[in-house]
């Protein structure tokens, strides 16, 4: 069963701390992308790739965030310094084309303290 | 730029009542739509999508959804409510370019009571 999966589930962290999360893909998808959750916000796109190259991530702090993806099999959300204000979920997606269906990971459920 | 608007925060339905999720939206071109369904603590999952063709779409878990171009709106509905079914339900639209990555709406929680 094909599935994206992302790690860690739950993070918790102090302000001001490095935080990586991580996402592999489902085999064989093209597109990935970094969506945000949050009660007041919604899904937020952060990012997103098409065969590994960075198609738009103007949705993400740019000081502070920064969004890779170092082969076919990896993607990487990595947040430093990080603040109480990107407490949130992050959800990893990925699919066969930008505008076509996208299937989601479980999350990576950030709290900043 | 496309946006999407789901004008329910909360919908309540008795169970075995027929369920309707209303979604409108607003792109500059022909719409490619899609229903997500999300569980607690879970990732949203696809439900069905609208590309081109007949405009009732049959999507998983009985749940179906009609595209009506002149209203501008993708609703959601079930003939008949399972208490199972209740969730947080997302509409999504991109471009039928393709090129265009998806924009959701900011979810109806829907809560159906046996």
């Amino acid at each position: 069963d094909a599935r994206v999966t992302q790690t860690p589930r739950d993070k918790v962290t102090e302000m001001g701390q490095e935080v990586t999360m991580r996402c592999q893909p489902i085999l064989g998808h093209n597109t990935v992308f970094w969506y945000r959750q949050t009660m007041m916000q919604g899904l937020e796109l952060l990012a997103y790739f098409r065969n590994r190259a960075p198609l738009d991530d103007s949705g993400m702090p740019k000081d502070r965030f920064s969004a890779e993806m170092p082969d076919a099999t990896l993607a990487t959300l990595k947040i430093q310094p990080s603040e109480p204000r990107d407490s949130a979920v992050y959800f990893c997606a990925s699919g066969l084309g930008t505008g076509l269906e996208a299937f989601f990971g479980q999350g990576t459920r950030l709290t900043v303290v | 730029a496309q946006s999407v608007a789901q004008p329910e925060d909360q919908v309540n339905v008795a169970e075995g009542n027929p369920l309707t999720v209303k979604c409108t939206y607003s792109v500059s071109g022909n719409p490619y739509l899609f229903w997500y369904v999300q569980y607690p603590n879970r990732g949203l999952q696809f439900l069905l999508k609208y590309i081109t063709g007949d405009n009732l779409v049959k999507g998983s878990y009985g749940f179906e959804a009609e595209f009506n171009k002149s209203q501008t709106s993708f609703h959601l509905k079930k003939p008949s409510a399972l208490v199972s079914d209740s969730a947080l339900y997302f509409c999504a639209v991109s471009l039928n370019s393709g090129n265009t990555p998806l924009v959701f709406g900011k979810g109806t929680r829907l809560s159906v009571i046996a």
